[in-house]
């Protein structure tokens, strides 16, 4: 059960695009179309922002976009909000039930 | 409208045991794969426990097998976790959270566990 890995931090400036990684393996990430990815503001529960790779649950904005090669899933963020600024992490089943989540990624609004 | 509230945390003595619950609304605990996840301070968050909609399959992390228990009570529409011979490395903020479409699609406030002596 270990964790998937992704960049410890990531920035843009208001307008711009930032690309989150997630890698792992062949037994979750590379192995899996279910890979998700959550949104956690300091202080705040984690909110789902993208699932099944790709999919946008109702009231997140299309800025948000995910996409996966390999053992690699990414999330991108387009036209940079201030709210935009959080952690970021992924999750990936990883076999048995289990899931793996990634190491958390805190995105910068410059 | 779906709501989970966790409730139960506190300060506990290394060894010890505490019991979280989850009451939920909006939905049938029954209907729904549900789990804990777990997040220590300043840290990522890690998967603890999951129980299946018909409420026979358990998983944990290795972590805390054959320490941590997770059940339900449907007519409270209720999940429980109890926790066994706690160790200061459970220290954590723990979530109840709703599985939906293979993802995690509502989580509760948290409520924090300390294990300290």
């Amino acid at each position: 059960q270990s964790a998937l890995t992704q960049p410890p931090s990531a920035s843009g400036s208001p307008g711009q695009s930032v690309t989150i990684s997630c890698t792992g393996t062949s037994s979750d990430v590379g192995g899996s179309n279910y890979v998700s990815w959550y949104q956690q503001h300091p202080g705040k529960a984690p909110k789902l922002m993208i699932y099944e790779v790709t999919k946008r649950p109702s009231g997140v904005p299309d800025r948000f976009s995910g996409s996966k090669s390999g053992n690699t899933a990414s999330l991108t963020v387009s036209g940079l909000l201030a709210e935009d600024e959080a952690d970021y992490y992924c999750s990936s089943n990883a076999g048995s039930n289990n899931i793996a989540f990634g190491t958390g990624t805190k995105v910068t609004v410059l | 409208e779906v709501q989970l509230v966790e409730s139960g945390g506190g300060l506990v003595q290394p060894g010890g045991s505490l019991r979280l619950s989850c009451a939920v609304s909006g939905f049938s605990l029954s209907s729904f794969w549900m789990h804990w996840v777990r997040q220590a301070p300043g840290k990522g968050l890690v998967w603890v426990s999951s129980l299946n909609s018909d409420g026979r399959t358990t998983n944990y992390a290795d972590s805390v097998k054959g320490r941590f228990t997770i059940s339900r009570d449907n007519a409270k529409n209720t999940l429980f976790l109890q926790m066994n011979s706690l160790r200061a490395e459970d220290t954590a903020v723990y979530y109840c959270v709703r599985q939906r479409s293979n993802s995690l699609d509502y989580w509760g406030q948290g409520t924090l566990v300390t294990v300290s002596s």
